[in-house]
């Protein structure tokens, strides 16, 4: 099984950075997720890291270190339709494409 | 425009009364599955279909069945609704795991049970 935390809100100013932690246990890790929900909306895909280090696209980046069992999403220049929630998602080995998802960071930017 | 739609996106009914959640994408994803998001609990996986004719339980199946008789199609099955069914239930899709195949959300649909 798993078990994957991430805190349950933050708040945030426009134009900021702001980073998501997420940390996860598993029996066998293959690949991490970052989506973001805006309410009432489905989940959109953000970034997947599979390997060590830093993906960066755009605005938003993620972070992986497998050995520590955490990941954090960075998100730059905020703007006021970033605030929704950002979930990380864990795929296990074995496990064909089966996400387990942590329970969301509601994300808010204020002025 | 490659989606994954739902149907119907609201439904309120009432405690026994069979219901059918449809989904389908236009994708050729081989992989599927169904989610229910509940408030502090997160999105839990129902059931899963690696391809047509295999499926099987995610973390949370009892109450729900599954069919996967066309690529394109997976429905959700409610038998007998309770209220603690309430939710709202998301189908996923994407290609079989390989390297980084995200999986794609339809917009979801909003269930009451009475």
């Amino acid at each position: 099984g798993q078990n994957i935390d991430q805190p349950t809100e933050m708040t945030a100013t426009e134009g900021a950075i702001v980073q998501i932690n997420c940390t996860y246990q598993t029996s066998g890790f293959n690949g991490l997720f970052w989506y973001q929900q805006h309410a009432g909306e489905a989940p959109t895909f953000l970034s997947y890291n599979v390997l060590d280090g830093l993906e960066e696209k755009g605005r938003f980046s993620s972070f992986l270190s497998r050995s520590k069992g955490y990941s954090y999403l960075l998100l730059k220049e905020l703007q006021m339709k970033d605030s929704a929630s950002y979930l990380c998602a864990v795929r296990e080995r074995g496990g064909g494409n089966k996400l387990t998802f942590g329970t969301g960071t509601q994300l808010k930017v204020e002025l | 425009e490659a989606q994954v739609t739902q149907n119907p996106r609201y439904l309120i009914t009432v405690t026994g009364k069979k219901l059918t959640v449809t989904c389908s994408q236009n994708m050729n994803h081989e992989y599927m599955s169904w989610y229910r998001q509940d408030p502090g609990l997160g999105l839990r996986q129902i059931y899963y279909s690696m391809n047509v004719e295999v499926t099987d339980k995610g973390d949370v199946p009892e109450g729900y069945k599954v069919s996967r008789k066309e690529k394109r199609n997976f429905p959700l099955i409610l038998e007998s609704p309770s209220p603690n069914q309430t939710s709202l239930y998301f189908c996923a899709s994407s290609q079989l795991p390989g390297q980084r195949y995200e999986q794609y959300f339809g917009p979801g649909t909003r269930l009451t049970v009475t």
